[in-house]
């Protein structure tokens, strides 16, 4: 069974639009650790953000927020007025006692 | 160097030849990943060590073998690869197995023809 859920394959938005991105995960522990990575047409994953089970509070760094909700076991990232170097594969994870990657989400920003 | 290096950063093997990808973290980390990603499909983790050990083995053929000799360095040896092999594999560090977020390598464009 699949532990994290990214519904969107793939999404395309022009340049100044918001995008929002859904994960849901699935997991019987009460600690755990939430993830969301970047990886651009380079290929190299980068690290966006951690969020601990325990710490529910939402982030917001420059364009990029996260809201994490337990009571619906998501937790989506949002990138407010897109640009074209927002163009990229995002991946949701999940380590509770094993890691889990989401299937990941396309993000095509046009100018 | 900082951060995490892996060479060669593309490889094109014959299915009969020995090849060996190598991974270096910079980070003082104390764990260290092998993943596959084929296109179209999600990223698969393959092994896992933790202090040199190895920790995790997620089914993965017998023609790929991987060492860590000590908490900085990850290679993977190849071996008679099959052409649905051909993939990027992106070598990753973190603190801990647990709590910790990765941080990965440029990864090695592998064909195999």
């Amino acid at each position: 069974a699949q532990k994290v859920t990214q519904a969107q394959t793939e999404i395309s938005v022009v340049e100044k639009e918001d995008v929002t991105l859904d994960c849901v995960y699935e997991t019987r522990d009460t600690t755990y650790y939430l993830f969301w990575y970047k990886q651009p047409p380079s290929g190299e994953l980068v690290f966006l953000i951690r969020r601990n089970s325990f710490d529910e509070q939402n982030e917001i760094s420059g364009r990029y927020s996260w809201n994490f909700q337990k009571s619906t076991s998501s937790f989506n990232f949002t990138i407010t007025a897109s640009q074209v170097v927002d163009s990229a594969v995002y991946f949701c994870a999940l380590n509770d006692y094993k890691l889990s990657f989401g299937a990941g989400t396309t993000v095509t920003v046009r100018a | 160097e900082t951060g995490v290096t892996q060479t060669p950063r593309h490889l094109v093997m014959g299915m009969t030849n020995k090849k060996s990808l190598k991974c270096e973290q910079h980070l003082g980390h104390n764990a260290m990943y092998w993943y596959k990603q084929s296109a179209k499909k999600p990223l698969e983790l393959m092994f896992v060590y933790s202090l040199e050990e190895r920790v995790e083995n997620n089914s993965v053929p017998s023609r790929f073998s991987p060492e860590c000799p000590n908490s900085s360095h990850l290679f993977l040896h190849l071996h008679t690869l099959q052409p649905e092999d051909s993939a990027l594999y992106l070598c990753a560090s973190s603190l801990t197995t647990s709590e910790y977020e990765q941080y990965f390598g440029p990864g090695t464009r592998l064909t195999v023809t």
